[in-house]
């Protein structure tokens, strides 16, 4: 079936430091979806990317939908603590909105 | 409420025993996911309704039963499970084929199978 790696599995950065995460797939997609997750709780949504080539902010979030359309991008600019969580990647290539899912991406930031 | 709502947030339950999870979403969505979360694995799909219809089965095994008796709420059944069932279920909705296909999930059902 089709595979979607996401990396690094985990990240240990200081407050302040920029953060970078990718996910790459055997397959292309027609939509990406970055979310955030924290404890206890369910994945919330950060960013759509509909189009290869697109570059989209949220806030301190940007993420981009790779060229090839195989690969996603997420950066988080000046890392604060709050940030500290799980973040997913997830990628579709059908009409019915079925996503495959990364394995994410653990950040930990220390003050 | 607002979003996606999930009950119970936590359960326990023995292998004999017959319960239920439900979601409901509040955004009018026409379509809703059900996901299972293991640690350290990727979210995996099992089931997905548009406009009430089952549209995927992910090939699951027959002790977890959806069902879906309008575009807001959709239940997981679930009976004689097995340990290795102990998970988070994740319950998601998106506009669908009317709209986009960005998925909005609820807090989850904790579940733990004993």
């Amino acid at each position: 079936g089709q595979q979607l790696n996401q990396s690094p599995q985990s990240m240990f950065i200081q407050e302040g430091e920029d953060v970078s995460m990718n996910c790459t797939s055997s397959s292309i997609f027609n939509t990406w979806l970055w979310y955030k997750q924290d404890p206890g709780e369910g994945p919330v949504l950060l960013i759509a990317l509909y189009k290869a080539g697109e570059l989209t902010s949220n806030g301190r979030l940007t993420a981009q939908f790779g060229i090839t359309r195989k690969d996603s991008f997420l950066n988080i600019s000046a890392s604060i603590p709050s940030d500290v969580g799980i973040y997913f990647c997830a990628g579709s290539t059908d009409s019915w909105g079925k996503f495959q899912f990364g394995a994410g991406t653990q950040v930990v930031v220390t003050p | 409420e607002t979003g996606v709502t999930q009950t119970p947030r936590h359960l326990v339950m023995g292998m004999t025993n017959k319960k239920s999870l439900k979601c409901e979403q509040h955004l009018g969505h026409n379509a809703m996911y059900w996901y299972k979360q293991s640690a350290k694995k990727p979210l995996e799909l099992m089931f997905v309704y548009n406009f009430k219809e089952q549209t995927e089965n992910n090939s699951v095994p027959s002790r977890f039963s959806p069902e879906c008796p309008n575009s807001s709420h959709l239940f997981l059944h679930l009976h004689t499970l097995q340990p290795e069932d102990s998970a988070l279920y994740l319950c998601a909705s998106s506009a669908g084929l009317a709209g986009s296909y960005e998925q909005y999930f609820g807090p989850g059902t904790r579940l733990t199978v004993t």
